[in-house]
């Protein structure tokens, strides 16, 4: 597609349940981030995959997070047993590697409410 | 680790210039871009630099110096539609992901 595209684009779930969000990155670009948003905070790095590569795990904030992609197209990420701490945007981006100066294309976001 | 420092908030005036700026620590610098939030929606890339100086793109702006871990972001000739969080993120050598300031709200006023 001509962007990145999210889904759901608002999900609200109870404590405890567990939720996927999805990613649909633009055709072509190699690699793929998650960020998580917090109300009124900045960005915060989750995961990043690029080709075949192993993923960059790093940001993951706990065990109850995981995320996949398949080749290079669409990403899921997981978040397992829902807390209200895990409330907030999450962005999906992607980008062209192989082009050092071109910047994350984001996605408009997952708003996750967890109530 | 990194760590990036931008003020939280800023105001100014329509038709006026402003200056965001960025400070950084990084290990291995490898480029630094700007990105514009609007409320409630996804970030937009603005701009990168990756070498000291200048770079110049319309009404916007932005500066780097390497070796003062120095970036800003000017603003020229401000409309209201500039209201909007504006975010610097640093890439460090050898790593892909950009690491994220925490943006600064800018506020432009009649």
């Amino acid at each position: 597609g001509a962007g990145v595209s999210q889904s759901p684009s608002n999900k609200v779930t109870e404590k405890g349940k567990d939720v996927e969000l999805r990613c649909d990155p633009i055709s072509g670009h190699t690699a793929l981030y998650w960020y998580r948003q917090r109300l009124g905070q900045g960005l915060e790095f989750l995961i990043y995959f690029q080709g075949n590569s192993a993923p960059d795990k790093s940001g993951l904030p706990s065990d109850r997070f995981s995320a996949e992609r398949t080749g290079e197209s669409v990403s899921t990420l997981t978040i397992q047993r829902t807390q209200q701490e895990d409330s907030a945007v999450y962005l999906c981006a992607s980008s062209l590697e192989s082009v050092r100066g071109y910047g994350y294309t984001f996605g408009s976001g997952t708003r996750l409410t967890v109530v | 680790g990194q760590n990036i420092d931008q003020p939280t908030e800023m105001t100014a005036t329509e038709g006026a210039i402003v200056q965001i700026n960025c400070t950084y620590q990084t290990s291995g610098f490898n480029g630094l871009f700007w990105y514009q939030q609007h409320a409630g929606e996804a970030p937009t890339f603005l701009s990168y630099n990756v070498l000291d100086g200048l770079e110049e793109k319309g009404r916007f702006s932005s500066f780097l110096s390497r070796s003062k871990g120095y970036s800003y972001l000017l603003l020229k000739e401000l409309q209201m539609k500039d209201s909007a969080s504006y975010l610097c993120a640093v890439r460090s050598m050898g790593f892909q992901k950009l690491v994220f300031g925490t943006g600064t709200r800018l506020l432009v006023s009649p």
